[in-house]
């Protein structure tokens, strides 16, 4: 199972806005809602910002969005900040009880 | 509140197995599933795989199938995974991570074990 598709990196000034593809297939991405989102520091585990395409866990800034359409989705960060600054890897359910990470991206802020 | 702890790093000659702890506590250990994730040096997240941890059934990414297990203990709390014929491309630090609802939310991670491969 090959890994999905993200830009290598993206970056953003204070206060804007930024979005994240993360492109699958007709097998993955596209056939199920099990898209969730991780963000990671440096030396850091990763932690969930989003599950289930777009729910946001308890605890998570209301500054990350998400959403799927068709083999492709999408990670929203807006009104960026300093501390936002960090690797995103979405990861999709890929058959039964199996799963596949996206390639990562590199997020600056500027 | 809930915690995943791991085991220390090794270091591991080419050909040998390592095997990882995964401790839970803080929270009924039956009622989430254990999936373990690899993140080699400068590299992204790998999915190796997801066991039960009430009925100790398992789903094995493709990339290391036939080479790892996972196993677990009610009485500890504990998930095991088994890593055998290591190679160097193994090198990585080896992460688990408790499965929230089902959809592969992975909410609650262990802090990383470094898995070092080298002759």
């Amino acid at each position: 199972q090959s890994a999905l598709t993200q830009p290598a990196s993206v970056s953003g000034s204070p206060g804007q806005s930024i979005t994240i593809s993360c492109t699958g297939t007709s097998s993955d991405v596209g056939a199920y809602d099990l898209v969730s989102w991780y963000q990671q520091h440096p030396g850091k585990a990763p932690k969930l910002i989003i599950s289930e395409v777009n729910k946001r866990p308890s605890g998570v800034s209301s500054r990350f969005s998400a959403y799927k359409s068709g083999n492709t989705a999408y990670l929203t960060i807006s009104g960026l900040q300093a501390e936002d600054e960090a690797d995103y890897f979405c990861c999709s359910g890929v058959g039964v009880g199996t799963y596949v990470f996206g390639s990562g991206t590199k997020v600056s802020v500027v | 509140q809930a915690q995943l702890v791991q085991s220390g790093a090794e270091a591991k000659s080419p050909g040998a197995s390592v095997k990882i702890s995964c401790t839970a506590s803080g929270y009924n250990f039956l009622l989430h599933g254990i999936t373990w994730v690899r993140q080699a040096p400068g590299e992204g997240l790998e999915w190796i795989g997801w066991i039960s941890t009430y009925t100790g059934r398992t789903y094995y990414g493709q990339g290391l199938q036939g080479r790892v297990s996972m196993t677990t203990d009610k009485s500890t709390n504990t998930v095991y995974m088994y890593l055998g014929s290591l190679r160097s491309e193994d090198t990585a630090v080896y992460y688990c991570a408790r499965e929230n609802g089902g959809y592969g939310d992975y909410d609650v991670w262990g802090q990383g074990s470094l898995i070092t491969v080298s002759s």
